[in-house]
């Protein structure tokens, strides 16, 4: 099956920096998103991006389907921020089974 | 913003008890799945559900878990003999064109 693989597995940010979390699958995809799970337990869907570049306020995320890696930046980042960042894969995009990788744990200080 | 609501938020069970736990997925949405997630650990999918059937299935989904939709808006999964393991966050999502919404997820503890 396909393996996502996310990094770093821990990032400590001191409010206001920026960082890049990356996930890498190792085959060819045709669905992709990055949750936001917040320390209550839930899961927000931050973006669903097979391909290309979104932004969304000061979260943007690039995907290259044909390298297999995807990328999302945090700019400014806040004391909200914190949680785990999960990237998330499919291969068919027909409502079948989506595979996470471990997760990037995201602590912002402030 | 459509929500996926998930009831109970928190169950805690005897070991051998069967437990339902129910979601309310988005209304227009067709695709609808279980995901659990042991503490600590990644999110992993159990089922996903289409046109009033079982798509896919993990292999963490055996004889003891089945799901339903009983009505046209519940969306249930049930455990039949729940063993210490099964503690665990169980999420409901379903999906509209590849974009998938979680529901806040039921927290069962099994003792």
């Amino acid at each position: 099956g396909i393996q996502v693989e996310q990094s770093p597995p821990d990032l400590i940010l001191q409010e206001g920096a920026n960082s890049t979390l990356r996930c890498n699958f190792s085959d060819s995809v045709n669905n992709l998103q990055w949750f936001h799970q917040n320390p209550w337990g839930q899961l927000i869907n931050l973006f669903y991006i097979p391909s290309g570049t979104k932004q969304n306020g000061r979260l943007s995320a690039t995907t290259v389907a044909t390298e297999r890696y995807s990328l999302l930046y945090i700019s400014s980042s806040q004391t909200t921020d914190s949680g785990v960042y999960f990237c998330a894969v499919e291969r068919n995009n027909q409502g079948g089974k989506l595979i996470f990788g471990q997760g990037t744990e995201l602590s912002v200080k402030p | 913003e459509p929500e996926v609501t998930q009831t109970p938020s928190h169950q805690v069970t005897q070991m051998g008890q069967e437990v339902i736990l129910r979601c309310v997925p988005i209304s227009n949405h067709l695709y609808f799945y279980w995901y659990r997630q042991i503490l600590g650990q990644k999110v992993e999918f159990l089922v996903s559900f289409y046109n009033n059937e079982i798509s896919e299935k993990s292999e963490i989904f055996d004889d003891q878990f089945s799901v339903e939709r009983p009505d046209g808006s519940n969306f249930t999964l049930k455990i039949r003999s729940t063993k210490l393991e099964d503690s665990a966050m169980y999420f409901c999502a379903s999906s509209e064109w590849g974009r998938y919404t979680f529901g806040s997820g039921t927290r069962l503890t099994v003792v």
